[in-house]
């Protein structure tokens, strides 16, 4: 059950677009499209962005999308803005029938 | 609106053990499966465990498998976590959170705000 991996950080301008990427195998990322991605605000509890790699929940920004190749699934952001500064994870179903996150990326809005 | 309130965190020493209660509302709780997620302080998400809607399966993180128990009582619309043997590396923010779907451990569509667990001397 390694954690996937995601770059530690990543920093844009208001209104650049950014992109995150988060590596597993093909017993976890490569194997399933249940690739999620959640935002986390210092202090409250993380919120799904997307899931099932491209798709979004109801009430979020069409500026968050995500994607898949491979072992490797994306989340980028255009339009940066402000309240984007926050840490991003990704996570996805195993072939263990678990659960496994990335180690966290943090976004900075410059 | 959905709510999951997480309680029975606090101080335990090493060794002891502790139960985590995660009462819910808002949707029917009997339909979906439920995870635990923990995140030592200043550090990322661990997932921890999950249970399906009827609680006939239940899976767990390496880290905690033998020690922790997930359960749910359906009639009470609450999800428990049992803790055993305790360990300083336990220490964490504990989250429930709703997987979107019944069996799956895929995506958790609403999280609680967590209750915190330090296990210290």
């Amino acid at each position: 059950q390694s954690a996937l991996t995601q770059p530690a950080s990543v920093s844009g301008s208001p209104g650049q677009s950014i992109t995150i990427s988060c590596t597993g195998t093909s017993s976890d990322v490569g194997g399933y499209n249940y690739v999620s991605w959640y935002q986390q605000h210092p202090g409250k509890a993380p919120k799904l962005m997307i899931y099932e790699v491209s798709n979004r929940p109801s009430g979020v920004s069409n500026r968050f999308s995500g994607s898949k190749s491979g072992n490797t699934a994306s989340l980028t952001i255009s339009g940066l803005q402000a309240e984007d500064e926050a840490d991003y994870y990704c996570s996805s179903y195993t072939s263990s029938n678990t659960l496994v996150f990335g180690g966290g990326t943090k976004l900075t809005v410059l | 609106q959905v709510q999951l309130v997480e309680s029975g965190g606090g101080v335990v020493p090493p060794g002891r053990s502790l139960r985590l209660s995660c009462a819910t509302s808002g949707f029917t709780f009997r339909n979906y499966g439920m995870h635990w997620v923990r995140q030592a302080p200043g550090k990322g998400l661990e997932w921890v465990a999950v249970i399906w809607y009827d609680g006939s399966n239940k899976y767990y993180a390496d880290s905690v498998k033998g020690r922790f128990t997930i359960s749910r009582d359906n009639s009470k619309n609450t999800l428990y976590l049992q803790m055993n043997s305790l360990r300083a590396e336990d220490t964490a923010v504990y989250f429930c959170a709703r997987d979107m779907d019944a069996v799956t451990t895929s995506t958790l569509d609403y999280w609680g705000q967590g209750t915190l667990v330090t296990v210290s001397s």
